[in-house]
């Protein structure tokens, strides 16, 4: 079964305190990751599109990294501004849907 | 450019009751998805639409659910009648095709009581 494993589920930094979010998954066949962030009463807002164990994007203070088993969020120097929850989804190649993860809500402290 | 616009925001409304969602998508984008989300379960895939053409609606809960596509611009998800294990945000969302990123509307937040 496609499955889609975030950690942790919550984390609170301090401000300027870098991290990073782990998403770990289990397809038939990738064909995208994907990297959301989600505020408090709103939709996802799509931040990265992953395709390939190695490639890296980055925006920002955000570098969305991949290999063939999972996906790591890395955040360098947060700010306040950047406190969401952030979520993870795959694509299975056999498959038009996405799978999403259930979060990890960042808070970053002043 | 206007993203992806969902109505209303918040629904309250009681048991038995009939609810309609409705949701425009950003123009030009040709496949269109409707999500719960709620703490437990977080994002669930409900039904989603390839040129206004219904293609996978295996996470549809029951039979009360049912979703229209009738163009390119407009889509419903009705609940009728609706239970209190309905109550959930409820996110519309569009893409320029089914192999990529999916834009999200503000989503509408339901409440039955």
């Amino acid at each position: 079964e496609d499955q889609v494993t975030q950690s942790p589920e919550a984390l609170r930094l301090q401000e300027g305190e870098s991290s990073s979010l782990n998403c770990s998954y289990t397809v038939s066949g990738l064909r995208g990751l994907f990297w959301y962030r989600q505020d408090p009463g709103k939709g996802p807002e799509f931040l990265f599109t992953l395709y390939s164990a190695g490639e890296e994007k980055e925006k920002e203070r955000l570098k969305a990294t991949l290999t063939k088993k999972e996906s790591f969020l890395h955040i360098t120097a947060p700010k306040p501004e950047d406190s969401a929850t952030y979520l993870c989804a795959v694509r299975p190649n056999r498959d038009d849907k996405i799978i999403f993860g259930k979060g990890t809500r960042l808070h970053i402290l002043p | 450019d206007a993203g992806v616009i969902q109505s209303p925001r918040h629904e309250v409304t009681e048991m038995g009751q009939e609810v309609t969602l409705r949701c425009k998508p950003i123009s030009g984008h040709n496949s269109l998805f409707w999500y719960r989300q709620t703490m437990m379960r977080g994002l669930e895939l409900l039904i989603y639409f390839n040129n206004n053409v219904p293609i996978d609606d295996s996470g549809m809960p029951e039979d009360r659910f049912s979703a229209k596509m009738p163009n390119a611009s407009f889509s419903t998800l009705k609940i009728q009648p609706s239970e209190p294990r309905d109550s959930a945000v409820y996110f519309c969302a569009s893409s320029p095709g089914t192999y990529y990123e999916q834009y999200f509307g503000p989503g509408t937040r339901l409440t039955v009581t």
